[in-house]
């Protein structure tokens, strides 16, 4: 069965850093990936998706992420970080042919002014 | 554009009562899901639909739990009797095509049972 590991329950980040944000799936072939984010009291809105080509792709908000199929990644970055983006973020993996996304736990995005 | 449209957005009710929580998917999107969400568990699958049909339930927790999508723009979710172990954020997502789509998300229902 496949799996969506996000090793950070919590981050925190002063506003203007670098953030990125780690996604690691166990999957045999090469699934659709997708990132989402959450703010308090809504439900999840799609940051970016990644389906095959380029393994950079780009997202609203100024996120890219990258597909590294050799370490079974799927990154999520930014190169600066604004406190509006303090959320949860999360992860999503689907297996071609099985139609049902598998979410990582989530990552709390905490940041400092 | 309308996105997915939950109600209620609250809904707090005593232990053993009836509860349905109601969703419109996005015109169009032909596959919707039900999740729950809490602290301990994050987020669950309860039941996937599509084309009107559930593909799979097997998220549902047990009995109490039901849900139905008599057609394309409506499905509930009712939980009875209800207990204080449900209270969670229940969301609904609506997909157009099949897997490499992403979901849209409602905003929620916060369920509380006392």
């Amino acid at each position: 069965a496949q799996s969506v590991t996000q090793p950070d329950i919590h981050i925190t980040v002063s506003e203007g850093a670098s953030l990125e944000l780690r996604c690691n799936y166990s999957y045999g072939a090469t699934p659709y990936l997708f990132w989402y984010v959450q703010s308090p009291g809504q439900g999840l809105q799609l940051l970016l998706k990644y389906f095959s080509g380029d393994t950079l792709v780009q997202g609203i908000k100024g996120f890219e992420a990258e597909f590294k199929r050799s370490q079974s990644s799927f990154n999520l970055r930014k190169p600066s970080v604004h406190w509006s983006d303090a959320a949860e973020y999360f992860c999503a993996v689907v297996e071609g042919g099985s139609y049902i996304p598998t979410f990582g736990r989530g990552t709390s995005l905490i940041v400092h002014p | 554009d309308a996105g997915v449209i939950q109600s209620p957005r609250h809904e707090v009710t005593e232990m053993g009562q009836e509860v349905t929580l109601r969703c419109k998917p996005i015109s169009g999107h032909n596959s919707l899901f039900w999740y729950r969400q809490t602290m301990m568990r994050g987020l669950e699958l309860l039941i996937y639909f599509n084309n009107n049909v559930p593909i799979d339930d097997s998220g549902m927790p047990e009995d109490r739990f039901s849900a139905k999508m008599p057609n394309a723009s409506f499905s509930t979710l009712k939980i009875q009797p209800s207990e204080p172990r449900d209270s969670a954020v229940y969301f609904c997502a609506s997909r157009a095509g099949l897997d490499n789509q992403p979901q849209h998300f409602g905003d929620g229902t916060r369920l509380s049972i006392l």
